[in-house]
């Protein structure tokens, strides 16, 4: 079983679009991130959210709005998408706040043509 | 910037050796953890060593933490081909986790 699952594993558009990507944790954990990584590997943290309630909102353009149904899911929606967008942006869950073990889905390569 | 600094950034060894990734970090941290990263996947949490530890083992890796000198090491021991990846030390004080810039760390068998 899929720990955590994001969708779709590549999304491919142009500039100015806008899109969604869904992220899913079957861990029961309460806490849950958004990160993107880019061309060289660094790692950086968009946002998280503990118990559908937005904890970390760290300088991300406002195009970015991230939405949480439940605390099963966190999902990420991408407005008027820019070249600088491209990158993988991974999902990630944990217990609870901050300083615990983090599981990561398998990212979203997203590609800006 | 907080961002923790791995070295070296590229690690190339024959398979059977032991590999060695540094992390020094700037703030003071409740714990650090390790992470490995596979080509095309997410990252996989390895091991957590909280400030007041110096050591900790689990099976072929051992980190240690010297928090006087805000830095952490990595041994991978007897090292396989399975064991090519990039691996990132994380932190956490009053933050949220602190990622590291990652060795990419290559066993040739």
């Amino acid at each position: 079983d899929t720990a955590v699952s994001q969708t779709p594993k590549y999304l491919v558009t142009q500039m100015g679009n806008d899109k969604s990507i869904k992220c899913e944790q079957n861990l029961g954990h309460d806490t849950m991130y958004w990160y993107k990584q880019d061309s060289k590997k660094f790692l950086k943290i968009m946002f998280s959210y503990n118990n559908k309630e937005l904890i970390i909102n760290e300088t991300v353009p406002n195009r970015f709005s991230p939405k949480s149904p439940d605390k099963a899911h966190l999902n990420l929606h991408i407005n008027s998408l820019e070249l600088g967008d491209s990158a993988v942006y991974f999902c990630a869950s944990s217990e609870t706040r901050s300083n615990q073990p983090q599981h990561f889905g398998d990212g979203t390569r997203l590609s800006i043509l | 910037s907080q961002q923790g600094e791995e070295d070296p950034q590229a690690l190339s060894i024959q398979e059977g050796e032991n590999a060695t990734m540094n992390c020094s970090y700037k703030t003071s941290i409740n714990n650090l953890q390790w992470y490995r990263q596979n080509s095309g996947r997410g990252l996989v949490h390895l091991i957590l060593i909280r400030s007041n530890e110096r050591e900790k083992h689990s099976g072929r890796l051992r980190v240690t933490l010297d928090t006087s000198k805000k830095s952490s090491s990595l041994l991978i021991t007897a090292s396989r081909a399975a064991d090519t990846a990039s691996y990132f030390c994380a932190y956490s004080g009053n933050t949220p986790l602190v990622f590291g810039k990652g060795t990419r760390l290559s066993v040739i068998a």
